[in-house]
């Protein structure tokens, strides 16, 4: 199974700065990751997909870049919003689709 | 607008069984590949099963395959897990998850584009 290593596991930042959130995969995964955030108490909600590609209605200050092993979901300026906990997932070999442990964003 | 509701959850002890239903709206249920995942309390995020359009095609994590059987019945929008055998550490919010795979010009990706609110399933000891 290919397994997903967020980094870091937490962080605190101030509104208007820049964070990422780095998702490190233990093989090639090419462009097959996803990124989704998470409010407590509330399901998951897809922000990026296919390591790029934002999802309508996500803000452009989310971005997300990589290939291969290396991706990262960059958040620029941040908002008070964007408190929660963002996850990496990849779909490059499934079953099973695999998702990383988590960044909780605090601010 | 896209809907997913779960039900079926609840409390039961080690051994025991549970049928969880998601029913879907707002969209043509039968065209998208649909799948569970859940989260353990203060835990982060397991996908669990999928099943794709018309049921040719399903898929469990290791943890849960031989007692856990996923099912849809499109002429009614619903999907189904059934689980058996349950374990303490089935113990998690189950969510009901929808993929509309995405495709650019040279690959397909499966994408959990909406995701229902959830339905808590706790294993007694």
């Amino acid at each position: 199974d290919i397994q997903l290593t967020q980094s870091p596991s937490s962080l605190s930042a101030s509104v208007g700065d820049r964070v990422a959130i780095t998702c490190r995969a233990s093989r090639n995964i090419d462009r097959y990751l996803n990124w989704y955030q998470q409010t407590p108490g509330k399901a998951p909600k897809l922000l990026i997909f296919a390591t790029s590609n934002l999802r309508s209605g996500v803000p452009s200050r989310f971005r997300g870049s990589g290939s291969g092993t290396d991706f990262t979901l960059t958040i620029s300026p941040l908002q008070p919003e964007d408190s929660a906990t963002y996850y990496c997932q990849q779909s490059y070999n499934d079953p099973p689709l695999t998702f990383g442990g988590g960044t909780k964003v605090e601010i | 607008d896209v809907q997913l509701v779960e039900s079926g959850g609840g409390l039961v002890k080690a051994g025991g069984s549970l049928r969880l239903s998601c029913a879907a709206s707002g969209f043509t249920f039968n065209s998208y590949s649909m799948n569970w995942v859940r989260q353990p309390p203060g835990k982060g995020l397991e996908w669990v099963s999928s099943l794709s359009h018309d049921s040719t095609y399903s898929f469990y994590a290791d943890s849960v395959r031989g007692r856990f059987a996923i099912s849809r019945d499109n002429a009614k929008n619903l999907l189904f897990l059934e689980i058996n055998n349950l374990r303490v550490e089935d113990t998690a919010v189950y969510y009901c998850v929808r993929d509309p795979g995405y495709c650019d010009t040279s690959d397909c990706y499966e994408v959990f584009d909406f995701w229902g609110q959830g339905t808590q399933v706790s294993v007694s000891s």
